[in-house]
């Protein structure tokens, strides 16, 4: 059975700053990943999806890679704003029978402060 | 959220009674989902549905009933027989093709007394 992990459930930061948010899983047969953002009493906003042949998708101060072979993927945010400041999660697709399915990762809190 | 909306927001019922959340897209995708959001847990994933008048269990799906009589529209129904219905309810849904990347829709909280 898939699980994903995400680390550090909670991070702190100066705006400004470099980040990066790991997620993790122990069944490395995936379709793709898929990196979403969720602000406080609202749905999940989707931020990246990166395919299984792919290593990384970026799009402007956001940049995911994927090692398939390892089981993780990062999500890295550049020059931090307080406006980032939410709940980040990732999700992977397995392939095979259940590939409609995603399997979700508990979240990394993000706190940018200015 | 986009082409896709839940109504209402907020929903409050009392123990005992079904309640059904609505979830209606515009986005002419063929896959919809239910998922249910505790605090502290990952979403998990309810019932799905890939096509019109089908649909699959997902993983917490004891309690809980859909239909798919219209591509558009996927309604959950939470019976009473739901232990703890407590909970933000959240509908998704994905294009085919070879990304099937999900959208989601904005959530219902419902809280059940």
């Amino acid at each position: 059975k898939q699980e994903v992990t995400q680390i550090p459930a909670a991070l702190s930061v100066p705006e400004g700053e470099n980040l990066v948010l790991n997620c993790s899983f122990t069944d490395s047969a995936i379709y793709n990943l898929q990196w979403f953002r969720q602000d406080p009493g609202k749905g999940l906003t989707s931020l990246l999806l990166i395919q299984s042949s792919q290593r990384e998708q970026t799009s402007g101060r956001l940049n995911a890679s994927l090692d398939k072979s390892s089981g993780r993927s990062t999500l890295y945010i550049a020059a931090s704003q307080p406006g980032d400041s939410a709940t980040y999660l990732c999700a992977v697709r397995n392939s095979g029978g259940s590939n409609y399915k995603l399997t979700f990762g508990k979240g990394t809190l993000l706190t940018v402060n200015p | 959220d986009g082409g896709i909306t839940q109504s209402p927001k907020y929903l409050f019922r009392k123990e005992g009674q079904n309640v059904t959340l609505s979830c209606e897209q515009n986005l002419n995708h063929d896959a919809m989902y239910w998922y249910r959001q505790d605090p502290g847990q990952g979403l998990r994933l309810i019932y799905y549905s890939q096509i019109v008048n089908d649909f699959q269990k997902g993983d917490i799906a004891e309690g809980y009933s859909v239909s798919r009589e219209k591509k558009e529209s996927f309604p959950l129904t939470v019976t009473s027989a739901q232990k703890n219905p407590t909970a933000f309810y959240l509908c998704a849904t994905a294009a085919g093709g070879s990304s099937y990347e999900q959208y989601f829709g904005p959530g219902t909280r419902l809280t059940v007394t």
